[in-house]
Order: structure tokens, then C-alpha cells, then sequence
């Protein structure tokens, strides 16, 4: 069975502060996405990763792809409240199109 | 480009009551999804259209779920009787393709069952 397990459930640091959250799974995924979602909309892409050990920056955020490709991680420098929301992981799974998704952290960045 | 729209944004109702939800998908994209989300967790996909087919409803309970796509274009998906368990928030994405194509999703209705 195809899992994504996301750490932490929950995070709140203060503004300025570096963090990072992770997206594990025991199994190999031939591509990784990471979203983003505010409260009261939908998620919204950031990125996608496709190669073992990529990384991929978007301004403050990191994002990297494990070696193996069962992992992923999410590092942002210098958090902003603008970051604030829940943010997922989601892959496709091995017998069909359908996403995967991990269950999110959420993130409070307070002023 | 207008996204993908959705309405109503909230919706509470009576537990045995039905409830229709609505979607128009990006212009141009031929897969629609409708997801379920709990609060503080993933969506769960519950159907899956390629135009106006339903090509993976598998995790739709159909004894009291129903969707359809008429026209390949607009969806709508019902719940009839709602129970309390379906208090969630009901999104509806659409991708131009399958696999790892983007989904783009849309704002979602919260659904209160009382």
C-alpha cells in the first residue's frame, strides 16, 4: 500500500525563524508534489519533484527530493505569516492516475 | 483565466436532507475531480471524470452519493440522505490530463450536516 506520512502534524514558530517539514513514505513514487493551501480555498501547487535528489527553490522555500525517491522535505528560510496554511504532499499512484496524499502540517507563522 | 469555480461555498442542512454540489472546471480541461476533505487532513478522491466519463468512482459511496458530467463540462455532485459523517469540505479540481498534470483546485463548499 502506497502511503505518505507527513511531520510534523503541527507546527507554530515566530516570524524570522527557519523550519522544515518532511513527506515520507516506504514506497518509491516516480514524482512528488507539494501544495499549498490557505483556509478557505484549495491547495495550490508549489512544485513538483521528478528526480532522485533534486532540488527545487521557490524564493524562501526549498524543497527536496530524497535519493531513493520515497521522501521529500520542505525548508523554508525565514518564515513569513504569509506562509501560514496547511501544506501537502501528494503522489501518483503506481496502478493509476489517482494522487496520493498525505495527510498536511500545518503551519502558524506568528508575527 | 477564470479557475475552477464552485458553489455554494457553504451549505447547512438537516441530516437526511439531499445536497447538490457544483463545478465548473478551467476552459479546456477534460479531467474533473471531486475530493472530499476533513478538517486537518488530505483530500480523498471520490470520482474522477475524462470528459464526461467516470473513469474511477471507486471510492464513491454510491448507495447515497451520485455524480455526473453532462456535457463533458460542468459537474455536480449529490449527496441523498445526507448524515452527519459528511459534515466536510467538498473540492473540485480539473487537470487538462491525467497523471501528474496539475490540478487545479477550486475554493470548495463546506458542508455542515446538523
Amino acid at each position: 500500500t502506497q502511503l505518505l506520512k507527513q511531520s510534523p502534524q503541527f507546527l507554530s514558530i515566530q516570524e524570522g525563524e527557519n523550519l522544515t517539514v518532511y513527506c515520507n513514505s516506504s514506497s518509491v513514487f516516480s514524482s512528488l508534489q507539494w501544495y499549498r493551501q490557505e483556509p478557505g480555498e484549495g491547495p495550490v501547487l508549489l512544485v513538483t519533484v521528478v528526480t532522485g535528489g533534486e532540488v527545487k527553490k521557490l524564493k524562501r522555500l526549498t524543497f527536496q527530493f530524497g535519493d531513493a525517491r520515497k521522501d521529500s522535505s520542505l525548508h523554508i528560510t525565514a518564515a513569513q505569516p504569509g506562509d501560514t496554511g496547511l501544506y501537502l504532499c501528494a503522489g501518483p499512484r503506481d496502478s493509476n492516475y489517482q494522487l496520493i496524499w498525505g495527510a498536511g502540517t500545518k503551519l502558524i507563522i506568528k508575527p | 483565466e477564470a479557475g475552477v469555480v464552485q458553489s455554494p461555498r457553504y451549505k447547512i442542512i438537516e441530516k437526511k436532507q439531499p445536497v447538490a454540489f457544483w463545478c465548473n472546471p478551467i476552459s479546456g480541461h477534460n479531467t474533473l475531480y471531486w475530493y472530499l476533505q476533513n478538517l486537518g487532513q488530505g483530500p480523498e478522491l471520490l470520482i474522477r471524470y475524462e470528459n464526461e466519463e467516470a473513469v474511477d468512482d471507486s471510492q464513491l459511496p454510491k448507495d447515497r452519493f451520485s455524480a455526473e458530467r453532462l456535457k463533458g463540462v460542468d459537474s455536480t455532485l449529490k449527496i441523498q440522505p445526507a448524515e452527519l459523517g459528511d459534515s466536510a469540505v467538498y473540492l473540485c479540481a480539473s487537470s487538462a490530463g491525467l497523471g501528474t498534470d496539475t490540478q487545479y483546485f477550486g475554493p470548495g463548499t463546506r458542508l455542515t450536516v446538523l
